[in-house]
């Protein structure tokens, strides 16, 4: 997971906006892709972006792209405590079988 | 729709024993299955990539001895570690694609091993 990079650790405030940072090399990834991850559970997939879009609003969540700073952010608007959980990103490196190649996690906790 | 199961979730074994986890897409063909490895508090690895009756393709540094890869029909692949040892514990995870839904994964709940 060395090629993407995500800072490992963000606390927030129940009702605020968490942002989550990623950054990936490849810029020949075709997706990029936002999960969540719960204690002793497997990947939810939350979203995705396709590269040739800057951003992408899903309810809460939203999703920037910055393709020339190989940039990758994740909003959550009106964090709640259910939201607590480590958020991968990942990208879909072009050719073969699409493997992805994930970032190391954010853990978001959300406090009162 | 799309939903994978991993069995079993969790599984504790003795050094030396061989243990298989199985992935089955339930509700749909994965043409394409991928098996990933997990150690607490990092990253998902990718370990090796199966298409259904073909031989898996495994990453560099994946001892494909160690860890048989069968994708023998298009809901079922499993991941056999052989002769465990204690750091093969790890938490396993496996996804898979079908073709016709294009670039998604969808991924199992994982299987949590223990090798004492």
């Amino acid at each position: 997971g060395e090629d993407v990079e995500q800072s490992l650790f963000l606390s927030v405030r129940e009702g605020d906006s968490s942002v989550i940072n990623c950054t990936y090399t490849d810029s020949s990834s075709t997706y990029l892709y936002w999960y969540k991850q719960e204690p002793g559970a497997g990947l939810q997939l939350l979203t995705y972006i396709f590269s040739n879009m800057d951003m992408k609003q899903d309810q809460r969540l939203t999703v920037l792209l910055n393709k020339k700073d190989k940039h990758l952010s994740l909003r959550i608007a009106d964090t709640q405590t259910g939201d607590s959980a480590i958020y991968f990103c990942a990208e879909n490196r072009a050719g073969g079988y699409n493997k992805l190649i994930f970032g190391a996690g954010t853990r978001l906790a959300v406090h009162p | 729709g799309a939903v994978v199961s991993q069995h079993p979730s969790r599984v504790i074994c003795k050094s030396g024993t061989s243990v298989k986890i199985e992935c089955r897409s339930l509700d749909f063909q994965a043409t394409t299955m991928f098996w990933y490895r997990q150690f607490p508090k990092q990253s998902l690895m990718l370990m090796a990539t199966s298409n259904e009756g073909s031989k898996a393709t495994y990453e560099q540094g994946v001892e494909k001895d160690k860890f048989l890869i069968n994708h023998a029909s298009l809901t079922l692949s499993t991941l056999t570690v052989t002769s465990a040892h204690p750091e093969d514990s790890s938490f396993y995870i496996c996804s898979a694609r079908e073709r016709a839904r294009g670039h998604e994964q969808f991924f199992g709940p994982g299987t949590r091993l223990t090798v004492l």
